[in-house]
Parts: C-alpha cells; structure tokens; sequence
C-alpha cells in the first residue's frame, strides 16, 4: 500500500529542546515537502526537496531544517522550538508527471 | 503571489441534497488542482487531480471542473452523506515552480439527518 509515513503523532515538548519528526514515504517519489497547518492561515509549506541532497525553502522556514540523504526519507528538524510553533505538521509527496500530491496523517506537535 | 479563496467557509445541508463547493484563485498560470478531504485532526486524503489542460474530473459521487481563465474551480457532490462531513481542501500548484501547493482555507461541510 501506498504510504506516507510520519512518527510522532503527537509531540508534547518545552522549549528550546531539540527534535526530530520522520517522514518516509514507499511510492519513489522524488519530491516530498512539509507543511504546517493552524487555524485560519491553512497549510503552508516550510520546505521541500527534489531529490536527495536537493532541498529549498518553502514560505515559512524559520526555525526549521530539513535533509534528504536517502530518497524515502525526509526527516524535520527543530533545533531550538518555541511556542509558535505549535502546529499540526504534514509530510507530503509529490508524483512525477502528474505531480499530484500524497498526505502523511500529520503530527501535532505542542511546544510550551 | 497566488491566492486561493474557497466560499463558502461553511456549509450544513441536509442529506441527499446535491451541492457545489467553489474554489478561486488569482494567478491562472496553474499546471494542476487538486481538491482535499480533511477529516478533525487528521490527515489529507486526495479526492480529484485537474491538470490545467482538463476541464473536468469525476470520482464516484464526485466532480471537479476547472475554469483555469477565470480563475475558479467547483467540488460537485451529489446525494450528499453524513459521512462527507469533513472539510475540503482545494490546491493549486503554479506553473513552472518547484513543489509547492497553494491551499485554500477549506469549506467545513456538515451533512445532517
């Protein structure tokens, strides 16, 4: 089955304390993006990448990091998070030729 | 810088009814629409892909037309059932760009009894 895959769910934790959400995805796709989602601005992306060792900045990648060693996997990376952002975090792929778009099932990631 | 608007915000309809969900965007440079179901708290699930040379896409109960001229894009439900409530999520990738969908605020659809 055709998956994108992100752990944690859920991610409660305080600021300034490192971490790491995954995303691995099993249909070879070579682009693959974040987005974050909060009430009334909808989904933004923060990154996306290309191809492996390929990526660029989205809308809003202040605070984020992202790197794309291996093809399947797209981990996101805050080194040092904070309040804002506290959000509902999606990975996604992006077919070739069609380009439509596959959807992790999120993360809701609380910072405080 | 591409806007995607999507009315109404909110809809209640009682089921069975037939109904239209509008998707409008300010830049008809796209290469493609894709229209989104978001279920509370979850995921995405992807319902319809237009590419910019398509008029229109059917899935089931479900059509999509794309008027990529004016700018604007319509979800079609027909027999509507409590099990579509959920909010739709339309998109539209620019022409030309790198990997980036420009997402539309949603309409949250409640089907009713």
């Amino acid at each position: 089955e055709a998956q994108v895959t992100q752990n944690p769910r859920y991610l409660i934790t305080v600021t300034g304390k490192k971490l790491t959400v995954t995303c691995s995805q099993n249909m070879n796709h070579e682009y693959m993006s974040w987005y974050r989602q909060d009430p009334g601005l909808g989904l933004r992306q923060i990154y996306y990448s290309m191809n492996v060792e390929v990526t660029d900045k989205g809308d809003v990648p202040e605070g984020y990091k992202v790197s794309r060693k291996e093809k399947r996997n797209f981990p996101l990376i805050l080194e040092s998070p904070s309040p804002n952002q506290t959000s509902l975090y999606f990975c996604a792929t992006q077919e070739a030729g069609t380009y439509g778009y596959t959807f992790g099932s999120g993360t809701r990631l609380t910072v405080v | 810088k591409q806007e995607v608007t999507q009315i109404p915000a909110a809809l209640s309809v009682p089921e069975g009814e037939n109904l239209v969900l509008n998707c409008s965007f300010t830049d008809s440079a796209i290469y493609n629409l894709q229209w989104f179901r978001q279920d509370p708290g979850k995921g995405l699930t992807s319902l319809l892909l237009i590419q910019s040379s398509q008029r229109e896409q059917t899935s089931g109960r479900l059509n999509a037309s794309l008027d990529k001229s004016s700018g604007r894009s319509t979800l079609y439900i027909a027999a509507s059932q409590p099990g579509d409530s959920a909010t739709y999520l339309c998109a539209v990738r620019r022409a030309g760009t790198a990997s980036k969908l420009t997402f539309g605020t949603g309409t949250r659809l409640q089907v009713t009894l």
